[in-house]
Order: structure tokens, then C-alpha cells, then sequence
């Protein structure tokens, strides 16, 4: 089975401008996480989808977003960049996101530069 | 609000020493518990899983971790590090009751000196 896949792996952005980034799940997954790793703050929970609807939200403005495709593919946005959202984002699925236990699979993530 | 604490922000260690990271989460309810480790340059990946039963969990290169509800602990131990075991080990909690919501703590960055 093919593991997490994200793109792209390395983007350099400035101020005030947008990025999308996507998030290929495990085959079969179909709830998708997304976390911000930062040196200062760590693993920041960003959003959950499963099966096209946002589950859970972390503590991050509105200029983050995301959204789920029926494949279960996601991507998430950010608008008005700031220097700030430089981190690696990563994507982490699931099998079926219930109560039940689940373990995240993790993606290599995304390494964002804002200039 | 869910919480995870690490005890440790970095810990040096010699070949063949042994190993304990701390680990607390705050919450109420019940709880599924991680340990996860990156390696310099590689993705996140489990080390080890606490969903019920018996609280001492092994998991992959021979680490353990060892869940005390009364302390709402769950720390992680190797009685003899190997140089390949420099990384970044978090710590994660999620509820059970909130689906795939896991709240990570900051991280203990474990060198291993040869």
C-alpha cells in the first residue's frame, strides 16, 4: 500500500500571498488530519475531515482552511500569508475515523517558506 | 481542554544507557496514548500504542511505555539506547470520545552519543 503522499514537498511563498497544499490519504483512509510543526510551537493540530466534512478545528484563524474531496483527498489553504506560517505541514490519515481506536499514518509534509 | 506535557525539552545519553521520557495529559475521560518518533529527515511514525488492557505497551526497537491512569502518565522507556535512536519523541493523547483529534506534546529531542 502507498503511504501518505503530499504536495509539493518544499514551497517558498511571500507575504500577503495564498497556498494551497494537498494531501493524498492511505487507499481506503478516509479521515485526513493536518497539523503545523514549528520549532517554538511544535505539533499544532490545525483540522480533521471525514468523508468531505470538518470534524474537528484546532485553534488557528480563519485564513487556514481546508476541505475533503470524495476520494478523500484534502487540501488545505492558507490566505494572506505571514512570516509566521513558515513551518512543515503535515498530513496524517486514518482508516475510518471512529470511536474505535486509530492509528495516524504521517506524510513527509510540506516545508513552507514565507518571505 | 486536552493538554500534553513532555518532562524533558532535550536529553544527551550515552551508548547503552537507559532511557525514560516523561509523558502527562490532562483530561478526564478516557484516553488512547502514542509515543512517536522522527528521525532526522524522515517522517513521523508510531512507535508505540495504548488503546486498553494491560498497561505496559511494547512497541517497535524495543521500546515500552507503561500507562498509570492515576497519574495520568504514560512514559516511555529503552533499557539500552543505540546511537540510530537520536531523534524527536512525542507524546500523544486522543480522546476517545473526539474522534481522530490528537493533541501532541512539544517534543523530547533524545541525542545518543556514540
Amino acid at each position: 500500500k502507498a503511504g501518505v503522499t503530499q504536495t509539493p514537498r518544499y514551497l517558498i511563498k511571500t507575504r500577503g500571498q495564498q497556498v494551497t497544499l494537498s494531501c493524498s490519504p492511505i487507499s481506503g483512509h478516509r479521515s485526513v488530519s493536518w497539523y503545523q510543526q514549528t520549532p517554538g510551537q511544535g505539533l499544532q493540530f490545525l483540522f480533521e475531515y471525514f468523508s468531505e466534512t470538518q470534524r474537528n478545528k484546532g485553534n488557528f484563524p480563519g485564513r487556514f482552511s481546508g476541505r475533503q474531496f470524495s476520494n478523500s483527498r484534502s487540501e488545505m489553504n492558507v490566505s494572506t500569508l505571514e512570516l509566521g506560517d513558515s513551518a512543515l505541514y503535515l498530513c496524517a490519515s486514518s482508516a475510518d475515523g471512529t470511536r474505535n481506536p486509530n492509528e495516524q499514518f504521517f506524510g513527509p509534509g510540506t516545508r513552507l517558506t514565507v518571505l | 481542554a486536552q493538554s500534553v506535557s513532555q518532562h524533558n525539552h532535550h536529553v544527551i545519553l550515552s551508548e547503552a544507557a537507559s532511557l525514560e521520557l516523561g509523558c502527562n495529559y490532562s483530561y478526564g475521560g478516557t484516553v488512547n496514548l502514542f509515543w512517536y518518533v522522527q528521525y532526522p529527515g524522515q517522517h513521523l511514525q508510531l512507535l508505540l500504542k495504548y488503546f486498553s488492557g494491560d498497561p505496559l505497551v511494547k512497541g517497535i526497537k524495543g521500546f515500552e511505555a507503561e500507562f498509570i491512569k492515576s497519574k495520568f502518565s504514560f512514559n516511555l522507556r529503552k533499557p539500552s539506547v543505540q546511537w540510530s535512536d537520536t531523534a524527536e519523541y512525542f507524546c500523544a493523547v486522543n480522546a476517545k470520545t473526539s474522534y481522530d483529534k490528537v493533541i501532541f506534546g512539544p517534543g523530547t529531542s533524545l541525542s545518543v552519543i556514540p
